[in-house]
């Protein structure tokens, strides 16, 4: 079983919802990541969290807004999405941010479906 | 731009053979290279870790090896299985700055 967990598993929205993601890990890691996954493409990553706070966002969209409550809990919030965004979306955490500690821990993802 | 290769989208083997995986690398210089498994519609899974001073690294059946002068990593898989069914992601990294997965191999063992 994974350590990371993301709810909910499944999610579809309208173009015009505000919904979000949601990640939590307890595993007292520092650093918490989101990909983006589209079908036969490796994970895209989005953003870094290092400490709670925002390390990296790869230009990522605005439509797509993280937010990083404590060290152990990480959102994604989601406004006007476009149908090219269904997706699966990861979350992952890992001890350090920007040294070579040592393995991402993924969660299962959330698969978001925009219509 | 940095760019990551693996050798091939699809690789089909047979049951009981060394399923070998490549992983080029292009414009930097890892400091360490990881492997993860995926399988359809789950997160990766972490499977090894090698670093720029290692040559290789072996787990049970798995075997990895890193050089920095090829700029390659290869990823073996002994006597393998069908259960060994999935794509395979490289992850060459800087001291984790920018944590990018190769396109993936998806490997399918036939039995």
């Amino acid at each position: 079983d994974t350590e990371v967990t993301q709810t909910p598993k499944h999610l579809v929205m309208g173009m015009t919802n505000k919904k979000s993601l949601k990640c939590e890990q307890h595993m007292g890691h520092r650093a918490m990541y989101w990909y983006k996954q589209k079908a036969k493409k490796p994970p895209e990553l989005m953003f870094v969290y290092s400490y709670e706070k925002l390390s990296i966002n790869e230009s990522v969209p605005s439509r797509f807004s993280p937010e990083c409550p404590n060290s152990s809990l990480l959102n994604l919030h989601l406004h006007a999405l476009q149908p090219e965004d269904s997706a699966l979306y990861l979350c992952a955490s890992s001890q350090e941010a920007g040294i070579s500690t040592g393995e991402l821990f993924f969660g299962e993802g959330s698969r978001l479906t925009v219509l | 731009s940095q760019k990551i290769e693996q050798n091939s989208e699809a690789l089909n083997i047979q049951e009981g053979k060394t399923a070998t995986l490549t992983c080029n690398y292009t414009n930097y210089s890892p400091a360490y290279l990881q492997w993860y498994r995926q399988d359809p519609g789950r997160g990766p899974v972490f499977l090894l870790l090698i670093r720029e001073n290692e040559k290789e690294k072996r787990k049970e059946r798995l075997k990895v090896t890193f050089d920095t002068t090829l700029k390659q990593s290869l990823f073996h898989i002994t006597a393998s299985q069908p259960a060994d069914s999935a794509t395979y992601l490289c992850a060459p990294d800087n001291y984790g700055q920018n944590f990018v997965f190769g396109p993936g191999t998806r490997l399918s063992v036939l039995p």
